[in-house]
């Protein structure tokens, strides 16, 4: 069974730049959920797609949002890109319960 | 909003020393406290969970233990091998039962 497949698994982006990043989850998983890691801050909760709908979102400003579509792929977009916004951006999937989440190996963001 | 806080930041044991990291959490509604443990270059992957109405749960060398009054959850690793040298994270649900709130992880480092 194949693992959550996260693209591009890096890249280099200039301040006011805008980033999709794209997650396509396990067979069969129809939530995902994305998580932004940094250094000492551990993984800050993005948001989280059910059947295309957003259930949750976190605490970050609306130069981030997200979507899922109805093959239960999703994408993130970062737009007019900060310094700060570098860091490793992290897809999880689920099979829509409180359960374990299956996390893909990121994709390293560096905004310079 | 909910917040989860992990100590220590980094823990360094002798082989075969045992390994405790705790966790406190701020929502009484959370139901599900997972732990996490991430390689380098790899993302998180789960190792053992828990979930409110049991009290402690192991698996192997792996234990967590849950004290649902005090919001407090560890994590316990006996006989500690240097292939355990990760970085470790708790999480617990949000209020909707349908985000994972991780803590800002802790690094351990088994020298042999």
């Amino acid at each position: 069974k194949a693992g959550v497949t996260q693209t591009p698994r890096y890249l280099i982006k200039t301040r006011g730049q805008q980033v999709t990043l794209s997650c396509s989850p396990i067979s069969g998983h129809r939530s995902v959920s994305w998580y932004q890691q940094t250094p000492g801050q551990g993984l800050q909760f993005l948001f989280e797609y059910f059947s295309e709908t957003q259930r949750n979102k976190g605490n970050f400003p609306g130069r981030f949002s997200g979507r899922q579509f109805s093959n239960s792929r999703s994408e993130m977009n970062v737009s007019t890109l900060e310094l700060g916004d570098s860091a490793l951006y992290l897809c999880a999937s689920n099979v829509g319960n409180t359960g374990e989440l299956f996390f893909g190996e990121g994709s390293r963001l560096t905004v310079l | 909003g909910e917040n989860v806080e992990q100590h220590p930041s980094t823990l360094s044991v002798q082989e075969g020393d045992s390994a405790v990291i705790k966790c406190t959490y701020s929502d009484s509604a959370s139901n599900y406290f997972p732990w996490y443990k991430q390689e380098l270059g790899k993302g998180p992957q789960l190792i053992i969970d828990i979930r409110s109405n049991v009290g402690e749960k192991k698996d192997q060398r792996i234990a967590v233990t849950l004290n649902k009054t005090a919001k407090h959850f560890s994590l316990h690793i006996t006989e500690t091998q240097p292939e355990d040298s990760a970085v470790y994270f708790c999480a617990a649900t949000n209020q909707a039962g349908t985000a994972l709130i991780f803590g800002k992880g802790t690094t351990l480092s088994v020298s042999s």
